[in-house]
Parts: C-alpha cells; sequence; structure tokens
C-alpha cells in the first residue's frame, strides 16, 4: 500500500500566524482529503484535494499530483485552529484503503 | 449534514470481555470503515466494508472482527478484549470520495 509522511510533526504559533503543513505520498494517489482533529477527538473533513488548488476562508490546499504532495496553508492562526491535522489519500493501482499520515500536531497559542 | 454516530464516547471493559463497538450512519454510503488511533502512530485501518455482508481486512485486524447486516451499521468486535486493544476507535462512512467520521470511543481495557 501507499505510504504516507506528513511534516512537521509538531508545531507551535503565536496567534495571528501563518503555517504551511506537507504531506507526502509514497506512489499516486488520488481521493486526498485533509481532515482537523479538534481537541474533543472529532475529525472533521477540511479539503477532497486530488489535484489543483482550493480554499475555505483562512485555509487552503494545494495538491501535486505528479509531484507525490500537497500542502494544507493556515492563514492568520486562531486558537481554535489547534488540533492535529491528517492527510489521507487512496491508491492509484486498486487499493482501497484510505490511508493516512501520523499527523501534524498544532498548536496556537494566544 | 452527514451524520455519523458511535454508541459510546468512552467505555471501560475488562480484559477478556467480549466488546461491540457500533456505528450507524443517515447517508446511505457504501463504504464504511473502522480505525484506531494510537499516540504516534496516527489511524490505522482494521476493517473496511463496501456493501452488506462484506468486509475487508486492513492493516491490522487480529483480534478484531467486524458485521454488516444493514447497510447503514457497522460493528466492530473485540473477541476477547486485551489491554494493547486501549485505545481511540474511530468509525467513518464514505461516499466514493469524501470521508466523514463519528465522535470517536474512547475504549480502556483493565
Amino acid at each position: 500500500g501507499i505510504q504516507v509522511e506528513q511534516s512537521p510533526p509538531d508545531l507551535i504559533l503565536q496567534e495571528g500566524a501563518n503555517s504551511t503543513l506537507r504531506c507526502n505520498f509514497s506512489d499516486s494517489v488520488n481521493n486526498l482529503q485533509w481532515f482537523h482533529q479538534n481537541p474533543w477527538g472529532q475529525l472533521i473533513n477540511l479539503f477532497y484535494i486530488p489535484s489543483g488548488t482550493k480554499q475555505n476562508g483562512r485555509l487552503s490546499a494545494t495538491t501535486v499530483a505528479t509531484e507525490r504532495y500537497s500542502l494544507l496553508y493556515i492563514s492568520s492562526s486562531q486558537t481554535t485552529d489547534s488540533g492535529v491535522y491528517f492527510c489521507a489519500g487512496l491508491s492509484n493501482f486498486g487499493n482501497e484503503k484510505l490511508t493516512f499520515g501520523t499527523g501534524t500536531r498544532l498548536t496556537i497559542i494566544p | 449534514d452527514v451524520k455519523v454516530t458511535q454508541s459510546s464516547r468512552y467505555l471501560v471493559k475488562r480484559t477478556g470481555e467480549k466488546v461491540f463497538l457500533e456505528c450507524v450512519q443517515d447517508m446511505d454510503h457504501e463504504n464504511m470503515f473502522w480505525y484506531r488511533q494510537d499516540p504516534g502512530l496516527g489511524l490505522r485501518l482494521i476493517y473496511f466494508s463496501y456493501d452488506v455482508k462484506m468486509k475487508e481486512k486492513g492493516d491490522i485486524p487480529e483480534g478484531y472482527s467486524v458485521s454488516r447486516e444493514k447497510k447503514e451499521r457497522f460493528s466492530l468486535i473485540l473477541e476477547s478484549a486485551s489491554t494493547n486493544q486501549t485505545s481511540m476507535y474511530l468509525c467513518a462512512s464514505s461516499s466514493t470520495v469524501i470521508a466523514f467520521f463519528g465522535q470517536g470511543t474512547r475504549l480502556t481495557v483493565v
């Protein structure tokens, strides 16, 4: 199956700062998604982004499928952005399992 | 909005007990998944199902079984709970693209 790596593993920022989270894949992937897990454990789907760029408020994501990476941008961070961010994808080669990275833990300090 | 509901938020069971974790979705999704989440390991797939009475092993199926008798319900069964199965368990359902998660069940086996 595909391997998913996320960086950095931990990120601590002051409120108002911008951040970039990265997701690398070991093989061709489709169905790439970004999730945010809040401090209570709930996983929320942020983006479905197999390729290209999408924006939703202060968050945006870019996937370059040919180079096997995706980036999540958070601008003007707020304390409510704290939590763990996961990316996940399906292999293009018939493996139907949605594979997750180990996550980036983001802490926004007031 | 899609709703995925897990039967318990917190659960404490004794070693050797048979444990049932229930998950129900209300959007007629074909696909349902069970993951466990452990610190530093991200989300690991236990089992998934693409149709009623159909199941596929994920990456860590040992010690678990599943049941999908109805489309909206996917149950995870710990045949004989052990302390190394203490974890956060997350259920998800998806259409062909986007996955939606339940709130998670934090299981402690003592």
